[in-house]
């Protein structure tokens, strides 16, 4: 079965550190979003890009966060500086999108955040 | 933002009975969807039911669509064991040439044997 592989599975780090979540999305898919998981907020769309082009970023702190489509195997995600309230764990998904809007997304196992 | 929020947020049966979720919504959806998550892992694909459609089977799931209340149900027959996850729903929304893809906070299931 073809996955979208997360890199890593978990991460634990200091307040002030720099973090980089990696995702390997699907070949051939050309949708891939960052989603953030928590208890309290649930999920919550941080980045969405189709093509490798970022098409809505409205959800992440642009302060801290900045999420990249180097190239159409890799997306990545990085927090710099980190913060306590980071701490979740973080979502990518990839998807073929259709004119439809039916965008049917598979999800990777997820990176574990833990910022102390 | 939520867009979807389900219900019940918790809900325990005994194995073999049915379970219905139900999902709400606030704007208007092209397509609306399913997903489950076990427990630390991530979220997988169960069912898509479009705006112009009423109801969808696949196996054991049985989804409804009512536009007019803007709330989808899903329906597990016969439940087992192996269907103790979350359940989300998730809807799309189109806006200023963008798209979102918006999930709920989730429904928790737990099939007693």
């Amino acid at each position: 079965d073809a996955r979208v592989t997360q890199t890593p599975r978990h991460k634990v780090t200091e307040m002030g550190q720099e973090v980089t979540m990696r995702c390997q999305p699907i070949l051939g898919h050309n949708t891939v979003f960052w989603y953030r998981q928590t208890m309290m907020q649930g999920l919550e769309l941080l980045a969405y890009f189709r093509n490798r082009a970022p098409l809505d970023d409205s959800g992440m702190p642009k302060d801290r966060f900045s999420a990249e489509m180097p190239d159409a195997t890799l997306a990545t995600l990085k927090i710099q500086p980190s913060e306590p309230r980071d701490s979740a764990v973080y979502f990518c998904a990839s998807g073929l999108w259709q004119t439809s809007g039916a965008n049917v997304l598979t999800f990777g196992a997820g990176s574990r955040l833990t910022v102390l | 933002s939520q867009q979807g929020e389900e219900d019940p947020q918790a809900l325990s049966i005994q194995e073999g009975e049915n379970a219905t979720m139900n999902c709400s919504y606030k704007t208007s959806i092209n397509n609306l969807q399913w997903y489950r998550q076990n427990s630390g892992r991530g979220l997988v694909h169960l069912i898509l039911i479009r705006s112009n459609e009423r109801e969808k089977h696949s196996g054991r799931l049985r989804v409804t669509l009512d536009t007019s209340k803007k709330s989808s149900s899903l329906l597990i027959t016969a439940s087992r064991a192996a269907d103790t996850a979350s359940y989300f729903c998730a809807t799309d929304a189109f806006g200023a040439g963008s798209y979102q893809l918006t999930f709920g906070k989730g429904t928790k299931l737990s099939v007693i044997p």
